[in-house]
């Protein structure tokens, strides 16, 4: 079975900071993988996603993900933080098997950037 | 371009009652999933709708179903609701063509609380 696992609840950082949230993932086969932002009251804002070739991979906003096979894990980074990255932060996995546009989610990892 | 819209975006119902909630795909969108996000579950699928059928369902019981119109606009129903379906529902839209590499987009989403 798919999933994925946010090992950390909350990560606090500076601003001006680089952040990372952390995301790691179990799949059988090659991984389609998403990162969404959820803003209080709002829906989730997509990203980014990887789904082959290059490892690094640029979204929206200045946040990139790296995709590491080896060590299953897709962690999602910033070079410098700002107070408004603060949110809640999902990590998400297409199934592929069972049909189409099933996400499967991590916990969440709520993002604190501090002034 | 219009994203994806949600209608109510709060309802307050009592036990026993049944609501139905309302989803707007993007436009040219023809995927519709439904997602419930609640503090102790995290987010978890529902159901899937592409070009009126339902492709793909989650682990809920029978009193939730959906359906999804000609013109892609899907509707979700929750029968003699209980305590617990307060949570947030969340639909998403896709084009539904690229199988498990699609990037769904998500809604404000809908704020269900039963007394």
């Amino acid at each position: 079975a798919q999933s994925v696992a946010q090992p950390e609840d909350q990560v606090n950082v500076a601003e001006g900071n680089p952040l990372t949230v952390k995301c790691t993932y179990s799949v059988s086969g090659n991984p389609y993988l998403f990162w969404y932002v959820q803003y209080p009251n709002r829906g989730l804002q997509f990203l980014l996603k990887y789904i082959t070739g290059d490892n690094l991979v640029k979204g929206s906003y200045g946040f990139e993900a790296e995709f590491n096979k080896s060590q299953t894990s897709f962690h999602l980074k910033k070079p410098s933080a700002l107070v408004s990255d603060s949110a809640l932060y999902f990590c998400a996995v297409s199934a592929l098997s069972g049909g189409y546009n099933k996400l499967i989610f991590g916990a969440g990892t709520r993002l604190a950037v501090h002034p | 371009k219009a994203g994806v819209t949600q209608t109510p975006r709060y309802l307050i119902k009592t036990r026993g009652q049944q609501v139905t909630l309302s989803c707007s795909p993007i436009s040219g969108h023809r995927s519709v999933s439904w997602y419930q996000q609640t503090p102790g579950q995290g987010l978890q699928f529902l159901f899937e709708y592409f070009s009126e059928t339902q492709r793909n369902k989650g682990n809920f019981p029978g009193r939730f179903s959906g359906r999804q119109f000609s013109n892609s606009r899907s509707e979700m129903n929750v029968s003699t609701l209980e305590l617990g379906d307060s949570a947030l529902y969340l639909c998403a839209s896709s084009r539904g063509t690229s199988g498990s590499s699609d990037t769904q987009y998500f809604g404000p989403g809908t704020r269900l609380t039963v007394l």
